[in-house]
């Protein structure tokens, strides 16, 4: 069965930590996304890439780097986290070829910050 | 442009009833309609899709509507089901490899069928 495992399911850091959260896909997938969810506002692009090194700005990227050094991993980073970054975070890959160019999700990240 | 609006934002349905969820969107070069269904803990997952060039596409009680010229498309979940308690998401994109394989979603509408 095809996956896209995030590394956590529930985190809890301090306002100003740097946080990492892992994201790894076993498809060969070219493309990665990181999409954080709240209430009422649905699922926002924080980054994506589309090759390994490779990456670009979603529509919320204030606050956010990623780093893609091997094809089926894709992190994000919080360098100073702070308590308006407390959601959950989707991890996603696709691909062109993949049936319907549809998405695959892992299961969510929850972080909160305090 | 970019922008998927959906509604509604929550929906109460009666076992063995009609649910309906209806998505809008201004850019005409979508041509890639998903839905997503989220079941609390989990990460979204492709429920149905359709390409414009089809006005309807049904998978089980699952059906999605498509009005090119009005720009709109929807959901509909005949016979719904409490096990179909769950939130929805539309969304569409440009068919393509690259930048053009990105998903803009709508806002998600939660569902609960009540038995």
């Amino acid at each position: 069965d095809v996956k896209v495992t995030q590394s956590s399911r529930y985190l809890v850091k301090r306002t100003g930590e740097k946080v990492f959260l892992e994201c790894v896909q076993d498809m060969d997938h070219e493309n990665m996304f990181w999409y954080r969810q709240d209430p009422g506002l649905g699922l926002r692009l924080i980054y994506f890439s589309y090759d390994v090194k490779m990456k670009e700005k979603g529509d919320i990227p204030e606050g956010y780097s990623v780093s893609r050094e091997k094809k089926e991993r894709f992190s994000l980073i919080l360098e100073s986290a702070s308590t308006n970054q407390t959601s959950m975070y989707l991890c996603a890959s696709s691909s062109p070829g993949q049936r319907g160019y549809g998405y695959t999700f892992g299961s969510g990240t929850r972080l909160t910050v305090v | 442009q970019q922008q998927v609006k959906q509604s509604p934002q929550s929906l109460i349905v009666q076992k063995g009833g009609i649910s309906i969820i209806n998505c809008a969107y201004e850019n005409t070069a979508f041509d890639y309609f998903p839905w997503y269904q989220q079941f609390p803990g989990k990460g979204p997952a492709l429920l149905i899709a359709i390409r414009p060039d089809v006005s309807e596409k049904k998978e089980g009680r699952f059906t999605i509507s498509f009005n090119k010229s009005a720009k709109q498309f929807s959901l509909h979940i005949m016979d719904s089901q409490p096990g179909d308690s769950a939130t929805y998401f539309c969304a569409a994109s440009t068919v393509g490899g690259g930048a053009t394989n990105k998903l803009i979603f709508g806002t998600g509408t939660l569902l609960a069928v009540q038995p």
